[in-house]
């Protein structure tokens, strides 16, 4: 069975502090990662792509892919309280993508 | 540009009885995707179409689950009959190519109670 895994969280963090997000896959030939953001009731919204090992950044955001140690990582700088949701990551081929649990974000003032 | 709409937003039955959710994904866009969110999960992929042939149906319960997408745009889920297992989100999704790993647009999603 193909996995994405997350850590469940919450992971609480103070606002202007850096939130770190992990994930890892057991799929070695997945390609694409995805982290979606999902506020409570409400439906996921993509924030971040990678396909390429290393880092990529947009703005306060960074994806980190490390295709070797099948992990993906997401940064969040200068997290705010609207930051405060849960984060999903997902990864998979051209022809199945499957998504984690989620992890749970909490950024107090 | 509009996004992807679902109906309805939220629906309570009883189990055994019979439900039926809407979806008209972006204009234009090829593939669609039905997902399954239990509480406290990550959105499970109950069936892909692409245009209205079906790609990925391996994880749909087909004893009580169907879908179809006529005229490859917009699509119905049904349950039939309903459990109370079946209670969830299901988010309908869009995107552009016929590609899983592409970015995909999600609809509000429907809330299914099932008592």
């Amino acid at each position: 069975q193909k996995e994405v895994e997350q850590n469940s969280g919450p992971l609480s963090v103070p606002e202007g502090a850096i939130a770190s997000l992990n994930c890892t896959y057991s799929d070695r030939g997945s390609q694409s990662f995805f982290w979606y953001r999902q506020y409570s009731g409400k439906s996921p919204e993509l924030i971040m792509s990678i396909y390429s090992n290393g880092d990529k950044e947009d703005g306060r955001f960074t994806a980190q892919l490390n295709k070797a140690s099948q992990y993906v990582s997401l940064l969040i700088r200068d997290s705010q309280p609207s930051d405060s949701a849960t984060y999903l990551c997902a990864g998979g081929r051209y022809d199945k993508l499957i998504f984690g649990t989620g992890t749970r974000l909490q950024v107090f003032p | 540009e509009a996004g992807v709409a679902q109906s309805p937003r939220y629906k309570i039955i009883e189990k055994r009885q019979s439900v039926a959710f809407w979806c008209n994904p972006i204009s234009g866009h090829a593939t669609l995707y039905w997902y399954q969110q239990i509480l406290g999960q990550g959105p499970k992929l109950l069936i892909q179409f692409q245009n209205n042939g079906v790609v990925d149906d391996s994880q749909l319960p087909k004893d009580r689950f169907s879908a179809e997408r006529l005229k490859g745009v917009d699509s119905t889920l049904k349950i039939q009959p309903a459990k109370l297992e079946d209670s969830a989100v299901y988010l309908c999704a869009s995107s552009r190519r016929d590609r899983a790993d592409e970015k995909l647009f999600f609809g509000s999603g429907t809330q299914l109670s099932v008592l």
